[in-house]
């Protein structure tokens, strides 16, 4: 079965600085999915990483993937309060047509002025 | 606003009872997902539908089913409700395999 794992669980962090949200995974998967949830908010898709050493840059966002090591990080840069989120991974399980999803336990963002 | 329609946005409900979820796909989607999120199980896959087949299972339990029709909309059946099914229904669509889910703005169930 296959596990995903998101760390920190809970991230506090002022503006202005960086970090890393890491996200592990089981089983062999080539397809990573990062995606964004505002409280009581639906889920807003960020990346779409479909190959090893995949990485993909939005603003102050950037993803990148790692397959042999089933590993794939979030990196903020310089972070804002905008950025304040609940994050979530994702990978897909299914391959070929199918998109099934295993989202990891998501990180809570709280950027502080 | 991601294009998928979820209806209704609240629903309420006591234990034992029967209720429909409902979802409209992007236009152009011919696949379907749904999701259960709740605060214990975090965002747990239920099952996908491809162009009315289903294609996919997961975590679904005995007394949830789903269907999709031919105008590509997608029921999510919960019967039998216990307490513990209270949760957000995310439904979800995609293009195919590789494209991102986009979900919809869920459906809070609560039984009571």
């Amino acid at each position: 079965e296959l596990k995903v794992e998101q760390n920190p669980l809970f991230l506090s962090m002022q503006e202005g600085k960086n970090y890393t949200i890491y996200c592990n995974y089981s089983t062999t998967s080539d397809r990573l999915y990062w995606y964004r949830q505002d409280p009581g908010k639906s889920l807003e898709s960020l990346f779409v990483l479909l190959s090893n050493g995949a990485v993909k840059q939005e603003g102050r966002l950037m993803a990148s993937l790692d397959t042999k090591a089933r590993l794939s990080t979030l990196h903020i840069t310089a972070a804002v309060h905008d950025l304040s989120a609940t994050y979530f991974c994702a990978v897909d399980w299914g391959g070929g047509a199918t998109n099934k999803l295993i989202f990891g336990t998501g990180t809570l963002l709280a950027v502080q002025p | 606003d991601s294009g998928v329609t979820q209806t209704p946005k609240h629903l309420i409900t006591a234990t034992g009872q029967r209720v429909t979820l409902r979802c409209s796909p992007r236009s152009g989607d011919l696949s379907v997902y749904w999701y259960q999120q709740s605060l214990d199980q975090g965002l747990q896959f239920l099952i996908q539908y491809y162009n009315g087949e289903e294609r996919a299972k997961g975590n679904i339990l005995e007394r949830f089913s789903a269907q999709q029709f031919p105008d590509l909309h997608s029921e999510l059946n919960l019967s039998s409700l216990e307490l513990g099914d209270s949760a957000l229904y995310f439904c979800a669509s995609s293009v195919y395999g590789y494209s991102p889910l986009h979900f919809g703005n869920g459906t809070r169930l609560t039984v009571t």
